[in-house]
């Protein structure tokens, strides 16, 4: 298909292990985005790449959390000492180049920390 | 930053209702407003959105949405909802000053009873 894809789209893990969470956007865009949904809760920006480079970062919660894009299509979410608290939907999303201001939603990577 | 809020968290409706969903924004200056919705077990996709021009945004599926500047809000409308309306809503809002950076509100969910 010709959407965002996320990988995986479940994650259980247990307390203080590290985790990937992946996001392959559409072909051709060039911003990506990564947010946070917790229960009952809105999408939470966590950081924007234009490009390669990490435009915004400012969402993250703690040094724990890093993502990468480093050829500028892919982009993979890392957490480092998972806690409890970061149990959540983690999704991606993607834009093109000429702003229409719509983001492309992947279906998200549901993470469990136990 | 922004800020959204959704005040309504659960709504449900008999088919052939009329529906309303509140948005709410915190910024004062330029804005560009969104409704995403979320049908059970898909993404999230873009309903409408408003720009500029005519406060009365039309998107699909018969939704409309408001834009009404002195009381910082942009309300979802639908004069007669469907089963198939059953999803979560979400507004989201994003200031001209930082247009990559989208808030969403903690979203709004809709049952349609048959």
């Amino acid at each position: 298909g010709a959407g965002v894809s996320q990988t995986p789209s479940n994650k259980v893990t247990e307390k203080g292990k590290y985790v990937e969470l992946r996001c392959d956007p559409i072909s051709g865009h060039t911003a990506l985005y990564w947010y946070r949904q917790s229960l009952g809760q809105g999408p939470e920006f966590l950081i924007y790449f234009q490009g390669t480079g990490a435009a915004d970062d400012s969402g993250l919660p703690n040094d724990r959390f890093f993502a990468v894009r480093p050829e500028g299509s892919v982009s993979t979410l890392k957490i480092q000492r998972t806690e409890r608290g970061d149990s959540a939907v983690y999704l991606c999303a993607s834009r093109p180049g000429g702003d229409t201001g719509e983001l492309f939603f992947g279906e998200g990577s549901r993470l469990t920390v136990l | 930053a922004q800020s959204v809020s959704q005040h309504n968290h659960h709504v449900i409706l008999s088919e052939a209702a009329s529906l309303e969903l509140g948005c709410n924004y915190s910024y004062g200056g330029t804005v560009n407003l969104f409704w995403y919705v979320q049908y059970p077990g898909q993404h999230l996709q873009l309903l409408l959105k408003y720009f500029s021009g005519d406060p009365l945004v039309k998107g699909i599926k018969g939704f409309e949405a408001e834009f009404i500047k002195s009381k910082f809000s942009f309300n979802l409308r639908k004069p007669s909802v469907q089963w198939s309306d059953t999803a979560e809503y979400f507004c989201a809002v994003r200031a001209l000053y930082n247009f990559n950076k989208f808030y969403f509100g903690s979203g709004t969910k809709l049952n349609v009873k048959p």
